[in-house]
């Protein structure tokens, strides 16, 4: 286990399509968390996960976003009807429940066209 | 509502030269910051957090509840530090979630 993998690294999609990130925490970590970064930002974030329970979701997660962990190991995130304003780069973390730590991932940057 | 300022986005400085970067917060509770830096072509990583009181890779920052801010110091800045530097504050009640500062990219002249 090298760390927290997510993939694609890089998808391109035209306005109104679905897209589909994965993300894989380090395995013993039971938090996973999903942010936003768009180009001068910090990181925004979106969601959380504690095992398979999604406990919390941003505002800025609107109806067209949806995350799971069906089994308390991978995620995924999913965005319906993509929009332009959609373009960001999409990070995954995860840490122990006991630990202040949060461990990232490579991200995912999406481009709307 | 909790927030995270970094007020330079852009910062530089000579080898050798003590180096600052600014953060501060507005948070209501009670505050739990934390250094995040990203290396060129790298993850974004912890540098180091206020509660622990530690030096890491030369860095300290101390978190000053009378200027809500908790700035980032190093004294002899060196080219393996230029690097996205961004402030974070733990926020909410049980999970870590973060509010991230827009960042600050310091940049190390030789």
């Amino acid at each position: 286990d090298t760390g927290v993998s997510q993939d694609p690294r890089h998808k391109i999609t035209k306005r109104g399509q679905n897209v589909t990130f994965r993300c894989d925490p380090i395995s013993e970590h039971n938090r996973l968390y999903w942010y936003r970064q768009t180009l001068g930002q910090g990181p925004e974030f979106l969601t959380y996960f504690q095992n398979e329970a999604q406990l919390e979701k941003s505002r800025l997660l609107s109806d067209r976003f949806s995350a799971e962990r069906p089994k308390g190991s991978f995620s995924t995130l999913e965005i319906q009807r993509t929009e332009q304003g959609d373009s960001a780069m999409y990070l995954c973390a995860s840490s122990l429940e006991t630990t202040y730590e949060q461990y990232f991932g490579p991200g995912t940057r999406l481009t709307v066209t | 509502a909790q927030r995270v300022t970094q007020p330079e986005k852009l910062l530089s400085v000579f080898k050798g030269a003590p180096v600052e970067l600014k953060c501060n917060y507005s948070y209501s509770g009670s505050p739990e910051l934390f250094w995040y830096v990203q290396y060129s072509r790298q993850r974004l990583q912890l540098l180091l957090r206020h509660i622990s009181r530690e030096s890491i890779k030369g860095f300290t920052a101390d978190l000053n509840k009378g200027e809500t801010s908790f700035h980032l110091k190093k004294p002899f800045a060196q080219e393996e530090d230029s690097a996205m530097y961004y402030c974070a504050l733990k926020y909410g009640q049980g999970a870590q979630k973060l509010v991230f500062g827009q960042g600050t990219r310091l940049t190390i002249n030789p």
